[in-house]
Parts: structure tokens; C-alpha cells; sequence
């Protein structure tokens, strides 16, 4: 059973746009959530995080927004840039447990 | 810094085959894993070690097995290579159970035929 869902394979935006890439789960215990980014033949590398006691997280140009009702989070990248281009993988955890949860990832491809 | 270090970076085995895929990090934490990335899948979870010593199944487990070794190195192995197991394999560590952020390896693939 995929408890992480990413229905999106891939998105493709204009340089200097908002990028959206969303995310849902179905495991009510998951408490913890991330976003990761992966190039081509590398590992992912971790990207952003946000704890279900929040709504919200930024970094820079990167936000993450949960919904804990819907079970839905979203990835928000302004402005894209063409560097941004890459495989966004969302993932989940419940407290202190090691079994973290991972989507298929959306393909993300910024336009010049 | 290296990291998380992965080897062999590919390799192809004819099914039967047993092979151990190595896993090295040199930032002293504490946790190891070992998932694997199929198209469509996302990265499913194999075995883990929550720390030296301990050794966990994870959602796929089948088919493999894990050494901790030491704190640094965590090696998965299969016994019999079968073509379902043609993936690319990831390990990735975490300093401590509530830092939730993993550190990956560059990844090995693995052709099974």
C-alpha cells in the first residue's frame, strides 16, 4: 500500500513562475514530513521539512504547506529556476519511527 | 567530506548470483538504511539499523539481507539475485532518531538477468 501519494509524474514550468508540486498520505500517525530533490545518477538530498504541529515552513524560495485535515502538503518554489529542474520526492514519518515513507516523485523541468 | 559512500556504483549479475552491496558513512550517526528505487515506486524501505548492533526489517525486506558491521558500514546482501531484483539501491544514515533529514548515498544499479 502507497501511504505517500505524488499523482503527479511531472510538472514543467517557466523560469521565474511559481512551481507546485503536491503531495498526499493516508497515515493519520505520520507526524513528520520532508521534501527531498534528486539529480540524475546522485542520491536524494534532503530539501525541506515541516512537523504536523505547523502549517508552514519556508527556506529561501522554497515553502512547504501542511493540511492536516486533508493530509495533503504542497512544495511551493518561487521564483523557479532552471537549476531547480530535477526529481522532487515527498516522504512521511511518525514519531521516532524509522520506517520514513516516500512518494513515486514528480518530475520537475523549469523552462528557460 | 565524503559522506555516505555506496560501492559497486552498477553492477550485473545473472539471477542466482550472490552479491553484497557496501555502504560506508563517515559523520558518525547513528542510523542506517537501505531502500531501493523502482519506476513508479518511489524509494521503498529494506532493512534498517537504528543503531550498531541492531538490525530491522523494513517494507520490502524479502530476499535481502543486512550486516551493521561497525557504527560506519552497513552492507546489504542478496543470496540468490532474481530479475525483480533489478533496481537501484540506495543507503542513506541520520545522526539520531528525531533528526529526520537522511543523508544518501549516490546509489548502485543493479541489472539482474
Amino acid at each position: 500500500d502507497q501511504q505517500v501519494k505524488q499523482n503527479s509524474p511531472s510538472l514543467s514550468v517557466q523560469e521565474g513562475r511559481i512551481s507546485i508540486l503536491n503531495c498526499d498520505y493516508t497515515n493519520s500517525m505520520f507526524d513528520y514530513f520532508l521534501w527531498y530533490k534528486k539529480y540524475p545518477a546522485e542520491g536524494p538530498t534532503f530539501l525541506i521539512s515541516i512537523s504536523s504541529i505547523k502549517d508552514k515552513n519556508e527556506d529561501g524560495r522554497f515553502t512547504v504547506f501542511l493540511n492536516k485535515s486533508a493530509k495533503h502538503l504542497s512544495l511551493h518554489i518561487v521564483p523557479s529556476q532552471p537549476g531547480d529542474s530535477a526529481v522532487y520526492f515527498c516522504a512521511a514519518s511518525a514519531a521516532d519511527n524509522n520506517d520514513m515513507r516516500f512518494g513515486a516523485g514528480t518530475r520537475l523541468t523549469v523552462k528557460p | 567530506n565524503a559522506g555516505v559512500t555506496q560501492t559497486p556504483k552498477f553492477q550485473v549479475l545473472k539471477t542466482g548470483q550472490s552479491m553484497t552491496l557496501q555502504c560506508a558513512q563517515d559523520m558518525n550517526h547513528n542510523s542506517m538504511y537501505w531502500y531501493r528505487q523502482d519506476p513508479g515506486m518511489g524509494l521503498r524501505l529494506i532493512y534498517y539499523s537504528a543503531s550498531e548492533g541492531t538490525t530491522d526489517k523494513g517494507e520490502v525486506p524479502n530476499g535481502y539481507n543486512v550486516s551493521r558491521l561497525n557504527k560506519r558500514e552497513f552492507s546489504l546482501r542478496l543470496e540468490s539475485a532474481a530479475p525483480s531484483q533489478t533496481s537501484v539501491y540506495f543507503c542513506a544514515s541520520r545522526a539520531h532518531p528525531t533528526n529526520y533529514g537522511y543523508t544518501f548515498g549516490s546509489g548502485t544499479r543493479l541489472t539482474v538477468v
